[in-house]
């Protein structure tokens, strides 16, 4: 089975910290990305990556930035986090050329 | 990517079928349907996908109209373990990126 990980279940951080969400695939998967999701508005895509150190804009990036390093590692960052950050976060990944995507279970973080 | 619309929100009996309907009237002929469903405080987990034949898995059906413009996700026997949010989402599956955009999708609760 496919697994994605990620690094915290739950995360309390302050305003103005800079904050790392590590996801982790197992499964030696091309594409990666990070989502946010917030009641009544649904998952919107953040970054994605379709290889090492290459990165592209979702549809809501700012105030984040991603890094990608190796194939089965990508992390999102929070330069200096805001309250409006508050959210559940997903990663996904998933095989070039194939639209089913494997999700982790999500980071829920509060920024007070 | 054509845009999706479910109903907010459905009952089902448990051991009955649970038929989940989407419209995606702007769908265009490169374009596929996918169907993911979200169990409380876990991330999504890939159900389906189609592009214009019916399609059927462990786990659903698809059935989609043969202009394309609806479908139906269908849950054979539905148990408790199938209350969740469904997603249904349009989309093409490029070389790179393999975006979906996720919506409301439809809040299913199946009550013994």
């Amino acid at each position: 089975d496919v697994k994605v990980t990620q690094s915290s279940r739950y995360l309390v951080k302050r305003t103005g910290e800079k904050v790392f969400l590590e996801c982790v695939q197992d499964m030696d998967h091309e594409n990666m990305f990070w989502y946010r999701q917030d009641p009544g508005l649904g998952l919107r895509l953040i970054y994605f990556s379709y290889d090492v150190k290459m990165k592209e804009k979702g549809d809501i990036p700012e105030g984040y930035s991603v890094s990608r390093e190796k194939k089965e590692r990508f992390s999102l960052i929070l330069e200096s986090a805001s309250t409006n950050q508050t959210s559940m976060y997903l990663c996904a990944s998933n095989i070039g050329g194939n639209g089913e995507q494997y999700f982790g279970p999500g980071t829920r973080l509060t920024v007070t | 990517d054509a845009k999706t619309t479910q109903p907010p929100s459905m009952d089902c009996a448990e051991g009955r079928a649970a038929n989940l309907p989407c419209n995606h009237s702007t769908i265009s002929g490169n374009e596929y349907v996918y169907w993911y469903r979200q169990i409380h405080s876990q991330g999504p987990q890939y159900i389906i996908h189609g592009l214009k034949n019916n399609e059927t898995n462990e786990m659903a059906s698809l059935i989609i109209t043969e202009d394309r413009k609806s479908s139906t996700l269908i849950l054979p026997h539905a148990t408790l373990r199938d209350t969740a949010v469904y997603y249904c989402i349009v989309g093409i599956v490029p070389n790179a990126g393999n975006m979906l955009t996720f919506g409301g999708g439809t809040r299913l609760m199946v009550k013994p």
